[in-house]
């Protein structure tokens, strides 16, 4: 079937420093990749997606990018905060609903 | 808040047991959708309703009954549930199915002893 891979599973950066997060699919018909944040006790949140028409897209200090050919999308957070601090989770849709989502990869922000 | 809430937070059931877990939403969203969330997995979709009608069934133990009566709330019926079922059970909500947002609630923590 189809799925996500996820790397790293954990991340340690110290506070400043940015971080980068990768996910490749295997659905070359996937044209939407969103990212979500999870905090302890939370359920996921999305804090960017990006769409196959596009290759880069930034908010603020987070930014992902998309490469359609080699199937790779990234996470990048730059200046990375305490608050930063949580599981980040990469999906990419199939069949025009269904997210297939990556492992999750643990942020720690050290002080 | 995410305007999305789930009931109970935590639930400890005996296999032989009978619960449901509840979901509402309150954003006017028309599709919902059941999760399983287990450590260091992926999220597994379950169940996905688009207009109170399933759409999907990810070939899900019969112990798991979903219901959506509305657009605003979603049930899952759990029955004879095995200690592997044990996980977060996630619910979400999104304007329409396909490549929106999906909202998600805090979670259910179970475990089946």
């Amino acid at each position: 079937g189809e799925n996500v891979e996820q790397h790293p599973s954990t991340l340690s950066v110290q506070e400043g420093d940015s971080a980068v997060i990768k996910c490749t699919y295997s659905d070359s018909a996937s044209n939407y990749f969103p990212w979500y944040k999870q905090e302890l006790g939370k359920g996921p949140q999305l804090i960017i997606d990006i769409r196959s028409n596009v290759g880069e897209k930034k908010d603020q200090r987070i930014a992902v990018t998309l490469n359609k050919t080699a199937k790779h999308f990234s996470l990048h957070i730059t200046e990375t905060q305490p608050e930063d601090s949580a599981v980040y989770f990469c999906a990419a849709i199939v069949s025009n609903y269904q997210l297939i989502w990556g492992a999750g990869t643990k942020l720690i922000i050290k002080p | 808040e995410t305007g999305v809430t789930q009931t109970p937070r935590h639930l400890v059931m005996g296999m032989t047991n009978k619960k449901s877990l509840k979901c509402e939403q309150h954003l006017g969203h028309n599709a919902m959708y059941w999760y399983k969330q287990s450590a260091k997995k992926p999220l597994e979709l379950m169940f996905v309703y688009s207009l109170e009608e399933r759409v999907e069934n990810n070939s899900v133990p019969s112990r798991f009954s979903p219901e959506c009566p509305n657009s605003s709330h979603l049930f899952l019926h759990l029955h004879t549930l095995q200690p592997e079922d044990s996980a977060l059970y996630l619910c979400a909500s999104s304007q329409e199915i396909g490549n929106n947002e999906q909202f998600f609630g805090p979670g259910t923590r179970l475990t089946v002893l």
